[in-house]
C-alpha cells in the first residue's frame, strides 16, 4: 500500500517563484490537509479538504491555494514564495472525521 | 486563546519506567477526538491512541494509554515500560468543529537506559 504519496521531499525556491506540492492518496479517504510544522510550533493546518470540490482554510492559510478534484489529490500551491514559508510541509488523509489520519513522509522546503 | 497545550517541552525517562505526557485541551463543542502521534527523529508522523469524547472508557493501544479526564479538559498519554526506541516527539491533537485537527507544540521525550 502506497499510502499517502509526497512530492517532492525537498525542494529549494528562490523568493517569489511559485511551486506546487503534490500529495497523493490510495486510500480513498475524504478527508485530506495540508500542514506546516516549524520548529517550537508544532504543526499547523493550512488548508483541508472533506471531499472532492470542497477546501477550507486552516489557520494559516495565507500565500497558499488548494483544489480538490478528485478523491486521491489534494496539491498544494505556493503562489510567490516567501523566506517565511521556509518549512516541513506534512500532508494528511483519513476515512472519517474521527479517524486517524495517515501522514505522508513530508516535504521539506527552503525559500531563500 | 492555545486549544492544545502541552506544558513539557522535554521529558526524560529510563527504560523500563512509565512516563505521563502531558495535554489539555480547550473545546466548547460536545463532540470532539482526541489523538496522540510520535513522531521520531526520522520525521514520519506516527498515530498512536485516539480517545472520543463520548467515550467513557480510557483508551488503550498496547503500551500505550490515554488517561482521559473530560471535566478537566485532560488527555494525557500514559506510555508504560518505556524502551529506548520510545525517544521521539509527541503530539497531542484535538478535532473539532468541522474537520480541523489542531496540534499541540508537542514534548520531546527522551528514554535513557
Amino acid at each position: 500500500n502506497a499510502g499517502v504519496t509526497q512530492t517532492p521531499k525537498f525542494q529549494v525556491l528562490k523568493t517569489g517563484q511559485s511551486m506546487t506540492l503534490q500529495c497523493a492518496q490510495d486510500m480513498n479517504h475524504e478527508y485530506m490537509s495540508w500542514y506546516r510544522q516549524d520548529p517550537g510550533m508544532g504543526l499547523r493546518l493550512i488548508h483541508y479538504s472533506v471531499g472532492a470540490g470542497i477546501t477550507d482554510q486552516g489557520e494559516v492559510p495565507n500565500g497558499y491555494n488548494v483544489s480538490r478534484s478528485t478523491t486521491e489529490d489534494f496539491p498544494l500551491r505556493l503562489l510567490s514564495a516567501a523566506p517565511s514559508q521556509t518549512s516541513v510541509y506534512f500532508c494528511a488523509s483519513s476515512y472519517g472525521r474521527y479517524q486517524p489520519q495517515h501522514f505522508g513522509d513530508g516535504t521539506r522546503l527552503s525559500i531563500l | 486563546a492555545q486549544k492544545i497545550t502541552q506544558t513539557q517541552p522535554g521529558m526524560f525517562v529510563q527504560e523500563k519506567e512509565a512516563v505521563t505526557l502531558d495535554c489539555t485541551y480547550d473545546t466548547s463543542d460536545q463532540s470532539y477526538g482526541l489523538f496522540w502521534y510520535k513522531q521520531p527523529s526520522s520525521g514520519e508522523m506516527i498515530f498512536l491512541i485516539y480517545q472520543g469524547s463520548y467515550d467513557e472508557q480510557n483508551a488503550t493501544e498496547g503500551r500505550y494509554s490515554l488517561n482521559f479526564q473530560k471535566a478537566r479538559k485532560s488527555a494525557n498519554l500514559v506510555i508504560s515500560a518505556s524502551q529506548l526506541g520510545d525517544s521521539a516527539m509527541y503530539f497531542c491533537a484535538m478535532r473539532e468543529g468541522r474537520d480541523k485537527l489542531i496540534f499541540g507544540t508537542g514534548t520531546r521525550l527522551q528514554v535513557f537506559p
